[in-house]
Formats: C-alpha cells, sequence, structure tokens
C-alpha cells in the first residue's frame, strides 16, 4: 500500500517564475492538505482540499493555489516565487477533512 | 491565534537517559494535542496524541499527557536508543478547526552511543 507520494523532489527556480507540485494521496484517502517548511521550523498550514474545493486556508497570499483532482490527487501552484518561498513544501492526506494526516517526503523548493 | 512552544534544541543525551521535550499551547477551546516525529529523510511521522484534557498519549515508550491546568504536553521516554535521533515536533489542531494542525518549531534530538 503506497503512502503519500510528492513530486518532484526537488527543484530549483528563479524569482518571478512560477512553479506546481503534485501530491497523490494515501490510497483510500480523499483528502489533501498542504504545508511549508522553512528550514529549521515546524511546517505551516497552506490549505486543505476536499472534494474538489479549497475547504479552509491559513494565513498565505493569493499567489499559493491548489487544486484537486477527480482521483483526489492535488497541485499546488505558487505563483511570482520570491526568494522567502524556499522551502520544503509537504503534502498530507486523509480519510476526511477532520482525520488523522499522514505526511509525504515533501518537495524541496529552492528559490534564486 | 493559536500557538505552540516547544523546547529549543539540540538536545544531545547518551543511549538509555532518560529524555523531557516541554511543549506548552495557547489556544481557546479544547484543542488536539500531538507529537510528530522527523528522522532524516523521511516524512513527518504522528507519534503519539491526546484529545482531551488528562489523556496520556503514547507509542514507542514515549509518552505524553495532556495537562489543561498548565497548558502543556511535555514529550518523556525512559530509556532513549540511537535510533531515536530525530527532530521532534508538538502540534495542536483548534477545537473550531480540526482540519489544520499547527506545529511548534521543532527540537532536534541527538542520542550518542
Amino acid at each position: 500500500d503506497a503512502g503519500v507520494t510528492q513530486s518532484p523532489t526537488h527543484l530549483i527556480k528563479t524569482r518571478g517564475q512560477q512553479v506546481t507540485l503534485r501530491c497523490s494521496p494515501k490510497s483510500g484517502h480523499d483528502t489533501v492538505s498542504w504545508y511549508q517548511q522553512a528550514l529549521g521550523q515546524g511546517p505551516q498550514f497552506i490549505f486543505q482540499y476536499y472534494e474538489e474545493e479549497e475547504r479552509q486556508r491559513g494565513n498565505f497570499p493569493d499567489r499559493f493555489s491548489g487544486h484537486q483532482f477527480p482521483n483526489y490527487s492535488s497541485e499546488l501552484n505558487v505563483n511570482a516565487l520570491l526568494l522567502g518561498d524556499s522551502a520544503l513544501y509537504l503534502c498530507a492526506s486523509s480519510l476526511g477533512p477532520q482525520d488523522e494526516q499522514f505526511f509525504g517526503p515533501g518537495t524541496r523548493l529552492t528559490v534564486l | 491565534g493559536d500557538s505552540v512552544t516547544q523546547m529549543e534544541g539540540p538536545v544531545t543525551l547518551s543511549e538509555e537517559a532518560f529524555l523531557t521535550i516541554n511543549c506548552t499551547y495557547t489556544a481557546t477551546g479544547y484543542p488536539s494535542l500531538f507529537w510528530y516525529v522527523q528522522y532524516p529523510g523521511e516524512g513527518l511521522q504522528l507519534l503519539l496524541k491526546a484529545t482531551k484534557a488528562d489523556d496520556k498519549g503514547s507509542n514507542k515508550g514515549f509518552e505524553a499527557t495532556y495537562r489543561k491546568e498548565t497548558t502543556s504536553f511535555h514529550l518523556e521516554k525512559g530509556s532513549v536508543q540511537v535510533s531515536d535521533s530525530a527532530v521532534y515536533f508538538c502540534a495542536l489542531s483548534p477545537y473550531s478547526s480540526a482540519s489544520k494542525i499547527i506545529f511548534g518549531s521543532g527540537t532536534r534530538l541527538s542520542i550518542r552511543p
């Protein structure tokens, strides 16, 4: 049984560019949450998707957007990248919006 | 707003030593409390949780008790092993918004053989 998977593992972008990160939830899970983990810090909640809609959002600007597909996989898009967007981006899936979240290994984004 | 404050690291102990990592929280209502662990090169894993006051979460020899009177959820283990070396995060899920998890800044633990 595959756990949460994320792609790519690493990527490097320059300021002003746009990036798309992908997440496949654990088998049977229908809810995906995204977190940003800056170096040496704890993860911060970006948003959660359930039934293909953004259900809840943390304190992140509109440059951060997402999407959930009918197969429950999800994308995180970040526009107009800033140096401060460099971080590990974690995806977590759950069986419902309020159930235990299982985390993927993350995508390491570096903005130069 | 809701927040978690945990003991700053790094913490270095010898094998078989007693471990305590302090964690306090600020929240309205009755949040659920968690400890997550991040092993090198791996994703975050839920270590233990407690959902109401005086509950004790336990797993793999680790324990933490939900203390509402002191707003604390300290992590303890009686005898640590080298394999316990990792980063530990205290976290809460607000009562009003169980969908999101609010994490502390993490405590890096290193165990010497």
